[in-house]
Parts: C-alpha cells; sequence; structure tokens
C-alpha cells in the first residue's frame, strides 16, 4: 500500500474551517483515502473515506485532487473537541489488509 | 452497545513472564487486528485476522503471538516479555470488505521492567 506524508502539527482557531492536507503520491488507482483521529491516548475513531469523488459526512469532507496524488481533510467548523491527531491512510479494499497509520498531524484548536 | 474491549486496561510486569492481553467484539466482525503505539512512532499493526484461524503478520509481529480460535475474541501473546514491549497497545475489529471502518478498543498500556 501506498504511503503517506502528513505534517507533523496544525493550529486552527475554534469556528474556523481546519484544513488538513496529506500526501500520497504513489497511490494506485484502487487504493481508498481513509481518514481517522485519536483524541488523546484513547483509540482512534474513523471519520471519513474516499477513492476519487469529494465526500462529506456529518463530521467532515474529504477532497481528492483529479490526480489522487493529495486530499485534504476538512472540518467545518472547528471546536477544542476535535484537537487530536489525525492520520490519513490509503490501501486497498478488500485486499492488502495490513493498516498503514503512519505519525499522523496533530490537531491543536485554539479558543 | 457495540464495542470492542480489551484487558487489562493498564499492567506492569517483569521481562520474561508471559502475559496475555485479550481483546473482544460484540459486532461480529470478520476482521481483527492488534497495534502497538510509541511516542515519535504512530501507531503500527502487530498481527491482523481476516477470521477465524487466519491470521497474518504486519509491521511489527517480532516478540508477539496471536489466535483466533473464536470470531469474538482475538488475544496478544507475550511470551517473553522485553522493556522493548512497553507500550500502548489497540485492538480494533471491522465488517469484511477493507474499506470498513475499524471500532478501536481503549487500550492497553503495558510496562515491562
Amino acid at each position: 500500500d501506498a504511503k503517506t506524508t502528513q505534517p507533523t502539527s496544525m493550529d486552527c482557531a475554534e469556528g474556523r474551517a481546519a484544513n488538513l492536507p496529506c500526501n500520497h503520491s504513489t497511490i494506485s488507482g484502487n487504493e481508498y483515502v481513509y481518514w481517522y483521529r485519536q483524541i488523546h491516548s484513547q483509540g482512534p475513531q474513523y471519520i471519513i473515506h474516499g477513492l476519487k469523488n469529494n465526500e462529506t459526512n456529518e463530521m467532515a469532507s474529504l477532497i481528492i485532487t483529479e490526480d489522487r496524488k493529495s486530499s485534504t481533510l476538512i472540518l467545518p467548523h472547528a471546536t477544542l473537541r476535535d484537537t487530536a491527531v489525525y492520520y490519513c491512510i490509503v490501501r486497498v479494499a478488500g485486499t492488502g489488509n495490513q493498516f498503514y497509520f503512519g505519525t499522523g498531524t496533530s490537531l491543536t484548536v485554539i479558543p | 452497545e457495540a464495542q470492542v474491549t480489551q484487558n487489562p486496561r493498564y499492567l506492569i510486569t517483569v521481562t520474561g513472564k508471559k502475559l496475555t492481553v485479550t481483546c473482544s467484539q460484540n459486532m461480529n466482525h470478520e476482521y481483527m487486528s492488534w497495534y502497538r503505539q510509541d511516542p515519535g512512532l504512530g501507531l503500527r499493526q502487530i498481527y491482523y485476522s481476516m477470521n477465524v484461524e487466519v491470521t497474518d503478520k504486519g509491521d511489527v509481529p517480532e516478540g508477539y503471538k496471536v489466535s483466533r480460535k473464536e470470531k469474538r475474541n482475538f488475544p496478544l501473546i507475550l511470551e517473553s516479555p522485553s522493556p522493548n514491549q512497553t507500550s500502548l497497545y489497540f485492538c480494533a475489529s471491522s465488517t469484511a470488505g477493507a474499506f470498513r471502518e475499524q471500532y478501536f478498543g481503549p487500550g492497553t498500556r503495558l510496562t515491562v521492567t
């Protein structure tokens, strides 16, 4: 599975949109992009995933570039409870069941 | 309530003393997995299981064993723990189909002295 590159840390003002980038330049055509987050030392929590099209759910939006080499997770109105480490993962659906989390982006939402 | 449980949540042990960390899920998930988390290294996968009696190595399997005799349980066994296995351990499960979300347990903090 392709590996990802994320910034180590980011800050965001409370109430503003948080845009978390992820680079996955070696992604292949059948690999999905997933986002998870981990609040403090709790178990990671699934946020969203996508293949080609942009996706939105109650938590966030996922924007994938046309060439699929990068993506952005958007938290539209960040709250203090969104302070967490965010992981971007790429993997093949249905095969290659290893999951590579990496070190993620530590997002701090500032009051 | 759908959940993944791990026991114990905290454990301090000595080098060489065999231990087992249990993991159980009540969602009838086929896929289960173990991770360890260390500062600066993120989450790394130890072992995973696609279904009963089917297990495979992740990125860091050395020093660990697993078994999957029942669908709901996926214990992690450290036959001879060493200090470098001091870590925070997470168990996770999901339905079959790799695009499904994984549900994580609360974590087990293990210290080996």
